[in-house]
C-alpha cells in the first residue's frame, strides 16, 4: 500500500534554531517528493520537489534531502522563524498519467520567541 | 501571480442542509483537483477533473457528494445533505495537465463546519 509517514507529529522550537522533520514512504513506482508549506487556514505552498536522481534541494532557509534507496526524507529549517510556524506536508507522487499525490499527514510546527 | 480562487471561505451550516463550494482554477489548467482535510491529517483527493471529465472519483461519497466542471474551467462541489462528519477544510487545486511531473497549486480552501 503506498503510504508517507512523518516524523515528529508536532514540534515546538524556540526562534533562531534549527529542526529537522522526517518523511518515510513506501510510495512505488516513485516520480517526485514535494514539502508543502501550510499556514493555519490555508492551502498548501510547495517549497521543494526532488525526482530520483536528487539527493538534496535548497529554497532559502529551507533544504529538503532524498534518500531514494531507503525511501526517507527530511526537511532541514535554518535559523527558524515566527512565520515557520505552521504545519510541513511530505508528498509523494506516484509515475503515471495521473499523477497521483499520497500526502503525509504533517509535522505541525510552532515557533516561540 | 495567478492563484487558484475558492468561495467561500467559511462556511457554516446545519446537518441535513446542502452546501456548495465554487473553485477556479489558475487560467489555462487543464486539471482540477478537489481535496478534503480534516484537521491534523493530510488531504485527501476526492475527485480530479481533466478538462470536463472525471478521472477518477473513487473516493468520493457519491451518495451525498457531487461535482461538475461543465465548461472545463470552474468547478462546483456540492454537498447533500451534510453530515457532521463533513467538518472539513475542502481544497482545490490545480494543475496545467495529469502526470506525475506537473506541479498542483493549492487554493486557500473553505473550512465547513456542519452542526
Amino acid at each position: 500500500k503506498n503510504q508517507v509517514e512523518q516524523s515528529p507529529q508536532s514540534l515546538i522550537i524556540l526562534e533562531g534554531k534549527n529542526c529537522t522533520l522526517q518523511c518515510n514512504y513506501t510510495v512505488s513506482p516513485f516520480s517526485n517528493l514535494r514539502w508543502y508549506k501550510q499556514d493555519t487556514g490555508r492551502g498548501p505552498v510547495s517549497l521543494t520537489i526532488m525526482t530520483f536522481s536528487e539527493n538534496t534541494k535548497s529554497n532559502g532557509r529551507y533544504t529538503a534531502t532524498l534518500d531514494a534507496d531507503t525511501k526517507q526524507s527530511s526537511l532541514h529549517i535554518t535559523a527558524s522563524q515566527l512565520s515557520d510556524s505552521a504545519s510541513y506536508i511530505c508528498v509523494v507522487t506516484s509515475r503515471g498519467n495521473t499523477g497521483k499525490l499520497i500526502f503525509g499527514q504533517g509535522t505541525t510546527l510552532q515557533v516561540k520567541p | 501571480e495567478a492563484e487558484v480562487a475558492q468561495s467561500p471561505r467559511y462556511k457554516i451550516t446545519e446537518k441535513s442542509q446542502a452546501v456548495a463550494f465554487w473553485c477556479d482554477p489558475i487560467s489555462g489548467h487543464a486539471t482540477l483537483y478537489w481535496y478534503r482535510q480534516i484537521l491534523g491529517q493530510g488531504p485527501e483527493l476526492l475527485v480530479q477533473f481533466q478538462d470536463e471529465s472525471v478521472v477518477d472519483d473513487s473516493q468520493l461519497p457519491k451518495d451525498r457528494f457531487s461535482a461538475e466542471r461543465l465548461k472545463g474551467v470552474d468547478s462546483t462541489l456540492k454537498i447533500q445533505p451534510a453530515e457532521l462528519g463533513d467538518s472539513a477544510m475542502y481544497l482545490c487545486a490545480s494543475s496545467a495537465t495529469s502526470g506525475s511531473s506537473n506541479e498542483q497549486f493549492f487554493g486557500p480552501g473553505t473550512r465547513l463546519t456542519v452542526l
